[in-house]
């Protein structure tokens, strides 16, 4: 099956800081990817939709100049969060739908990156 | 615009009992839905999918979900629940092709001994 990997899973910087979490589709090419982020016991929240090529398309309400995304190439994604705040502590978790076959509807999951911001 | 809606935010039930987690959704299109799971500190996991044909859904562990154009449901069910079933899970909906998922707020089963 179609595997996303996400790097790295867990990471803590300082207020202040920039932390850039990839995104890599290992077995599939990915046009497009997909970024949330989920607060404790809460549900995921689309942040943004990642487009190889072209800029990414941005949910109201998220800061595109705080978090900034590149899809470089057709098998990786990245995510920086500048300037990163305490507030900005969660869990981001990104996924690539597999366009080929007979499930073009399926999207895969990478594992998930925890950022602790102190 | 598409929302879902998980009624219960917890369900506990004992090993080896029936459960339901429930799901509801609204759309002005054609929806296709999911269930994912999620184990603590671990990204989503899909549990089974509609998309088109049979209301009535089966994954590869037991559970089965039917979906119900009329009540606008896609009810996840299990006859008999293992320990290893605890877990949050979540119910998600997307109208178009490989398009983003809008998501339901969760439901965390505990399964007891």
């Amino acid at each position: 099956g179609a595997v996303v990997s996400q790097h790295p899973s867990r990471v803590i910087c300082k207020s202040g800081t920039s932390v850039k979490i990839e995104c890599r589709s290992l077995d599939f090419q990915a046009t497009t990817m997909f970024w949330y982020r989920q607060f404790p016991k809460q549900s995921l929240m689309l942040m943004a939709t990642s487009n190889e090529g072209s800029k990414a398309t941005y949910e109201q309400g998220v800061e595109k100049d705080k978090f900034l995304i590149n899809h470089a190439s057709l098998t990786l994604s990245t995510l920086t969060v500048t300037s990163a705040h305490p507030e900005d502590s969660s869990f981001y978790i990104c996924s690539a739908p597999n366009g080929r076959g007979r499930e073009p509807y399926e999207q895969y999951f990478g594992p998930g990156t925890r950022l602790t911001v102190t | 615009a598409q929302s879902v809606t998980q009624l219960d935010s917890q369900v506990p039930v004992f090993e080896e009992a029936p459960v339901e987690l429930r799901c509801n959704y609204s759309s002005s299109v054609s929806v296709y839905l999911f269930w994912y799971v999620q184990y603590p500190n671990q990204g989503l996991q899909l549990l089974l999918k509609y998309l088109s044909g049979s209301t009535l859904v089966e994954s590869i562990n037991g559970f089965e979900a039917e979906f119900n154009k009329s009540q606008t449901s896609f009810h996840l069910r299990k006859p008999s629940v293992h320990i290893s079933d605890t877990a949050e899970y979540f119910c998600a909906v997307t109208g178009g092709l490989g398009g983003k998922l809008t998501f339901g707020q969760g439901t965390i089963l505990t399964v007891h001994p």
